[in-house]
């Protein structure tokens, strides 16, 4: 079992709240990863990083900021949510070796719905 | 365009029974190809990694299989149970850059009937 958390599990806010997702690993894993879901859609990649203070916007363009201050900690923070945030959250983390990317160990999401 | 298709979107089985779900791409230069298993509410966990010299893997009921002149694989699950009800994606990984770049298909939901 993966050593990856995520909180919240699930997050229901008022637009214009200001909302942070948390994940944290314990495999001491340089790569890490936020992914956002949509039903019945693919991952797409928000933001990812290589390391302490290292972090890279991702495939799809997110008003979401990340920060990566330790290691094992990487938050995604949304200063004012809106509907349109809406959606499945997910973190993960993998080591990289000879330019390819390993495993990815995903948290079990949170489920973020902005009203 | 590097891009990963999957089918059927979805499936229905009756447990016991075998299904076998398919993966295109057209990601070059390939270095692999793995496939995860999603359950509702969680995240994704890898079940197989097939890198370009194999052609099959098993892992318990579950065998992939590679085509990487085709660039087709299959994952192929055997004797079913109701907790292979998932969805199943399939995530290929280039070798064109120092990232590892990862390209998602969208999912096979299967769901398995007693």
């Amino acid at each position: 079992e993966a050593d990856i958390y995520q909180t919240p599990r699930y997050l229901v806010i008022g637009t214009g709240k200001k909302i942070t997702l948390e994940c944290s690993q314990t495999m001491g894993h340089d790569k890490m990863y936020w992914y956002q879901q949509d039903p019945g859609m693919e991952l797409h990649l928000i933001h990812y990083s290589y390391g302490v203070n290292s972090t890279e916007k991702g495939d799809l363009s997110s008003e979401s900021t990340v920060s990566r201050i330790r290691t094992e900690h990487f938050p995604l923070t949304l200063e004012s949510a809106r509907p349109s945030h809406t959606s499945q959250y997910l973190c993960a983390s993998s080591v990289v070796a000879g330019g390819n990317t390993g495993e990815l160990f995903f948290g079990e999401g949170s489920r973020l719905t902005v009203l | 365009k590097n891009q990963v298709e999957q089918s059927p979107q979805s499936l229905i089985i009756l447990e016991g029974k075998n299904c076998t779900l398919q993966c295109n791409y057209t990601v070059s230069p390939f270095s692999n190809l793995r496939w995860y298993k999603q359950d509702t509410g969680r995240g994704p966990v890898s079940l197989t990694i097939m890198t370009f010299s194999e052609n099959t893997k098993s892992n318990g009921r579950y065998t992939a299989t590679l085509d990487a002149d085709t660039k087709q694989s299959s994952l192929h699950i055997t004797a079913s149970q109701l907790s292979d009800s998932a969805s199943y994606i399939c995530v290929v990984s280039d070798r064109g850059s120092t990232l590892g770049r990862l390209y998602f298909g969208r999912g096979t939901q299967l769901t398995v009937w007693p």
